[in-house]
């Protein structure tokens, strides 16, 4: 069972555009969600994270949108740029309360940004 | 100065052999990880250790054996190599803040497997 559901596998921007991609996620427990950046040949790095309590979350040319009632989050990238192509991966986990809870990751989106 | 670092990153071998991946961190962190990444990019968590204790083992074959000799090490040795183990995988470390409750993790550059 996919917890956290990735949408789309691939996505290509033209520099200055937009790019927007989706999550989904099914346990209403979850309370953290963040976004993480992998460049080829790296490992994973946090980008941008927000907890439930507050609707969106902005740094720099990068937004979190997060939508509780529908269970979705979202990461916008502003002024798209060459340097953001990479493979974006949302993630969820909840509070564990006394025990212990893991990251679950989404599929991953490959982002091109032509020049 | 490299905060999660892996070696080797690179492993070509053939399938039956036994092989192991090292990974040290510097972060003062008291978790660490064993993430496998397949060639669809999916990111998959294997094991978790939080001060030398396992915590996660995530019905993983036992060929895979992690093994954790003090806060800042985990190892991964693998038997019996098979083709469907080739892979990238990625050590990983956060403070243990309630499990990765606002925790960062931390993923070194990954060690990429081909089993022949």
């Amino acid at each position: 069972q996919q917890q956290v559901k990735q949408s789309p596998q691939s996505l290509i921007v033209q520099k200055g555009g937009i790019s927007i991609i989706n999550c989904a996620y099914e346990n209403t427990a979850f309370d953290y969600f963040p976004w993480y950046q992998q460049f080829p040949g790296k490992g994973p790095a946090l980008l941008i994270a927000i907890r439930p309590d507050v609707s969106e979350k902005k740094e720099g040319r990068f937004t979190i949108s997060f939508n509780k009632s529908a269970k979705q989050f979202s990461l916008h990238i502003m002024d798209s740029q060459p340097g953001d192509s990479a493979t974006y991966f949302c993630a969820a986990s909840r509070s564990p309360g006394s025990g212990y809870s893991t990251l679950t990751f989404g599929k991953g989106t490959m982002l091109l940004v032509s020049p | 100065d490299t905060a999660v670092s892996q070696t080797p990153k690179y492993l070509v071998t053939q399938m039956g052999n036994d092989k192991s991946i090292k990974c040290e961190q510097n972060l003062g962190h008291d978790t660490m990880y064993w993430y496998k990444q397949d060639s669809k990019k999916f990111l998959k968590i294997m094991f978790s250790y939080n001060n030398k204790e396992l915590i996660i083992n995530e019905t993983v074959p036992n060929r895979f054996s992690p093994k954790s000799p003090d806060k800042a090490h985990l190892n991964l040795h693998i038997n019996s190599l098979e083709l469907g183990d080739s892979a990238v995988y990625f050590c990983a470390s956060s403070q243990w803040t309630g499990a990765l409750r606002g925790g960062e993790l931390f993923f070194g550059e990954g060690s990429r497997l081909t089993v022949l």
